[in-house]
């Protein structure tokens, strides 16, 4: 069994398109977490959920909105899609006390 | 604030041999430290980990770290390399607070030469 699922694994689209990614964790974690890795595989927090409430916005761009519809899933939908968009982004979820942190597969935005 | 720094973001060495990656962390409050690793097309999956207790940590696939406080280090080693040791190695520590949640280094590329 997947621990933390993502779908899909590979977008590709157009400029100014919006798009979704979802993304399931069944370990029973409070908290999940999007997470950005660029072009250099540099790794950068986006956003944090507990419990379906918002804990961690970082500075990103309100075209990226979150949406958390229980504690196992947590969304990410991007509007307007921009070509420095195109990155991996890596879902991950954590237990209370937060021991450690497992990652999703990713998805490989490419916008074009 | 917590950061992490890995020196070095690419590293070379010959199968069999030792492999050392450099983390450096900044940390107000007693870090918990992890090592991930990303295989090409692949997730982060832990290697290892640091919250309390002993110094010395031994994750998976063989490798191992130790926590040096004093030098605010937890470099990666491994006695032996092989091959399909290969792959973007992150170091990171774990914020403190209520909001928890991990910072990254830049990543080191790990090539295993034949």
């Amino acid at each position: 069994d997947t621990a933390v699922s993502q779908t899909p694994k590979y977008l590709v689209t157009q400029m100014g398109n919006d798009k979704s990614i979802k993304c399931e964790q069944n370990l029973g974690h409070d908290t999940m977490y999007w997470y950005k890795q660029d072009s250099k595989k540099f790794l950068k927090i986006m956003f944090s959920y507990n419990n379906k409430e918002l804990i961690i916005n970082e500075t990103v761009p309100n075209r990226f909105s979150p949406k958390s519809p229980d504690k196992a899933h947590l969304n990410l939908h991007i509007n307007s899609l921009e070509l420095g968009d195109s990155a991996v982004y890596f879902c991950a979820s954590s237990q209370p006390g937060f021991t450690e942190a497992f990652f999703g597969q990713g998805t490989r935005l490419t916008v074009v | 604030a917590q950061s992490v720094t890995q020196l070095g973001s690419h590293v070379s060495v010959s199968e069999g041999a030792l492999v050392l990656l450099r983390c450096n962390y900044s940390s107000s409050v007693p870090p918990y430290l992890f090592w991930y690793v990303q295989y090409p097309n692949q997730g982060l999956q832990l290697l290892l980990k640091y919250t309390t207790g002993a110094t010395l940590v031994k994750g998976i696939n063989g490798f191992e770290a130790e926590f040096k406080k004093s030098e605010t280090s937890f470099h990666l080693t491994k006695p032996s390399a092989h091959m399909s040791d290969a792959a973007e190695y992150f170091c990171a520590v774990r914020s403190s607070g209520s909001a928890r949640q991990l910072t990254f280094g830049s990543g080191t590329q790990l090539t295993v030469l034949p």
